[in-house]
């Protein structure tokens, strides 16, 4: 079983439509979590940072996180054809520069928002 | 902008040969990591530098080596060259020790023929 399960999609939307994004993961020592945009041919860039469980919005943007289901949330709302990339979830064991800090990436969903 | 540097952005070489991969990190960034995405495998961790030193190893090929200079910068060093070692590389930068998360650079594509 992989550490981290995403749905590589793709999902494909109409503008304004509310896009939930998901993850599950096995390893119950994850304590951070978070989620990058990678639009083509680009690097990820963080969108979401959450270490609790809970939601935390930011904007059009919200981060659920249940730890005791190990499962973390992002959903989008009103999206728009600038939020189409490749939506990558991320988990790591311990802040800092530790060895545990290597983050922990979900395979990515790629999203297509329409117009 | 992340404000880290990878260079060159596209790599062309022949199965067999050897290429050096160059990250610049943030300005203040003592932290280095290193990823390989392919479209089977995902993102996957190589190997993270801190303030010179190799601090952790994630599935990193023996043919693969990297290291960190007094300036921060960090060289990944890819040899013995396999047709599967075609991905895009990226290197992410952190301050270190209680940072949070990571910023990515553009990536290096890496094509073997």
């Amino acid at each position: 079983q992989k550490e981290v399960e995403q749905d590589p999609g793709p999902l494909s939307v109409p503008e304004g439509a509310i896009v939930s994004l998901n993850c599950t993961y096995s390893n119950s020592a994850f304590q951070y979590f978070m989620w990058y945009r990678q639009y083509s041919r680009k690097g990820p860039e963080l969108l979401m940072y959450t270490y609790s469980s809970g939601n935390k919005e930011d904007g059009r943007f919200t981060a659920q996180v249940d730890k005791s289901s190990k499962y973390i949330s992002l959903f989008i709302r009103d999206s728009q054809p600038s939020d189409s990339a490749t939506y990558l979830c991320a988990m790591t064991i311990s802040r800092g520069g530790g060895s545990n800090y290597k983050l922990t990436f979900g395979k990515g969903t790629l999203l297509t928002v329409n117009p | 902008d992340s404000g880290v540097t990878q260079t060159p952005k596209h790599l062309i070489t022949a199965t067999g040969q050897r290429v050096t991969l160059r990250c610049s990190p943030r300005s203040g960034d003592l932290s280095v990591y290193w990823y390989q995405q392919s479209l089977d495998q995902g993102l996957q961790f190589l190997i993270q530098y801190y303030n010179g030193e190799e601090r952790a190893k994630g599935n990193i090929l023996e043919r693969f080596s990297a290291q960190q200079f007094p300036d921060l910068h960090s060289e990944l060093n890819l040899s013995s060259l396999e047709l599967g070692d075609s991905a895009l590389y990226f290197c992410a930068s952190n301050p270190g020790q209680g940072s949070d998360t990571q910023y990515f650079g553009p990536g290096t594509r890496l094509t073997v023929l």
